[in-house]
């Protein structure tokens, strides 16, 4: 079974620009989880979406958003972008047709640099 | 959310066992106590997870204080390419979906 998918691996983006990443999950899996991984505040949530829907949503500001598709794909964008938006963003799919104890899968994540 | 404490780093010999300590002193009766690691250039990864009793896996085994307070990961033979971040995560089935990380322990592995 392939893993998960992130594209593109790496982005260089200018402040104020805009970035839109891709995650597509394991087949079969209908939640998608992002993260957020930098050195300073480590591991974040950002939102989670199953069947479409978001479902969970961690404390970002508006400007990070998301959706997912009918074939569980997940995009992830980021509006005016700040030099703090500098991160290893991360993927990760479960099955999770109720409650949240499945394993979630990671992706090897997107390393965005804004300069 | 109920806190989890775990040292900032540990080392260990080649074909060692390793025991990877967790404190989380406020645990609730219905979390979860999850393990994840992280190997470097790499997304988390899932280890184990238990809720009293102790776990074994492929890959670990729990073992989870009678009062639930702790819990230690244990690696039976640690090898090279155990080096990683062990973050240890508490979930409630009940409420947050989402993994919540801390700072996690660096695992050193000496040849």
């Amino acid at each position: 079974k392939a893993g998960v998918t992130q594209t593109p691996r790496y982005l260089i983006k200018t402040r104020g620009q805009q970035v839109t990443l891709s995650c597509s999950p394991i087949s079969g899996h209908r939640s998608v989880s992002w993260y957020q991984q930098t050195p300073g505040q480590g591991l974040q949530f950002l939102f989670e979406y199953f069947s479409e829907t978001q479902r969970n949503k961690g404390n970002f500001p508006g400007r990070f958003s998301g959706r997912q598709f009918s074939n569980s794909r997940s995009e992830m964008n980021v509006s005016t972008l700040e030099l703090g938006d500098s991160a290893l963003y991360l993927c990760a799919s479960s099955f999770s047709p109720t409650g949240d104890l499945g394993e979630q899968y990671f992706g090897p994540g997107t390393r965005l640099t804004v300069t | 959310d109920a806190k989890t404490t775990q040292p900032n780093s540990m080392e260990s010999n080649e074909e060692e066992p390793v025991h990877l300590p967790c404190n989380h002193s406020t645990i609730s009766g219905t979390d979860y106590i999850h393990w994840y690691r992280q190997l470097p250039s790499q997304g988390p990864e899932y280890v184990i997870h238990g809720l009293t009793s102790n776990v074994n896996n492929r890959m670990a085994s729990l073992a989870i204080a009678e009062d639930r307070k702790s819990s230690t990961l244990i690696l039976h033979r640690a090898t090279l390419r155990d080096a990683a971040v062990y973050y240890c995560i508490l979930r409630d089935p009940g409420s947050a979906r989402q993994l919540t990380f801390g700072s996690g322990t660096q695992l050193t592995v000496l040849p």
